[in-house]
């Protein structure tokens, strides 16, 4: 079956712009996640959904970043007023339930360019 | 706050050599651990996990990792790399809740035919 997809792959924006990245996460899936990754490190958490619901969003950096699941399936990672230090992989991944036993399934990632 | 630290960055082997690659974490409860390999222009996958019991935890590919409580350590090892293994590897730890992954660094791995 199809894995986790994610669109765009890549976007270069100007600093100051709004940009909307979008992940389908596996079918069935309940749990979704946004990771980021910056160049050299490994991906930090963002914020994670079970069905609709944000469960845990602490890892967002500050108020231009917000993420949507309304259906409790696509999701939609929202950040306003890039920032040159936004530049990063954006990376979702899906669960078929929360909790530790529940593998968690990563998309390709969108790699963001904010000039 | 839990956090993971990867010793090594940059590894290169020749096809043969033994691997051990260092993982490190530091959390206050009890710990899921994993490793996850992404290969050149593909996704992260797991190679590996470990919940509890048995501390030697066997995964694909001839990979296995070793917990070690005292040392709050849990190493990746394959005793024969091959070509196909250069890849870039992440440990990474998550609370009881399982709902979250902290990644350490990660550990770029050449191996030379």
């Amino acid at each position: 079956g199809a894995g986790v997809s994610q669109t765009p792959s890549n976007k270069v924006t100007e600093k100051g712009k709004y940009v909307e990245l979008r992940c389908d996460p596996i079918s069935g899936h309940t749990a979704l996640y946004w990771y980021r990754q910056s160049l050299g490190q490994g991906p930090e958490f963002l914020i994670y959904f079970q069905g609709t619901g944000a469960a845990d969003d602490s890892g967002l950096p500050n108020d231009r970043f917000f993420a949507v699941r309304p259906e409790g399936s696509v999701s939609t990672l929202k950040i306003q007023r890039t920032e040159r230090g936004d530049s990063a992989v954006y990376l979702c991944a899906s669960s078929l339930g929360s909790g530790r036993s529940n593998e968690q399934f990563f998309g390709p990632g969108t790699r963001l360019t904010v000039l | 706050a839990q956090s993971v630290s990867q010793h090594n960055h940059h590894v290169i082997l020749s096809e043969a050599a033994s691997l051990e690659l260092g993982c490190n974490y530091s959390y206050g409860g009890t710990v899921n651990l994993f490793w996850y390999v992404q290969y050149p222009g593909q996704h992260l996958q797991l190679l590996l996990k470990y919940f509890s019991g048995d501390p030697l935890v066997k995964g694909i590919k001839g990979f296995e990792a070793e917990f070690i409580k005292s040392k709050f350590s849990f190493n990746l090892r394959k005793p024969s790399v091959q070509w196909s293994d250069t890849a870039e590897y992440f440990c990474a730890v998550s609370n009881n809740a399982g709902n979250m992954l902290t990644f350490g660094g990660g550990t770029r791995l050449m191996v030379k035919p």
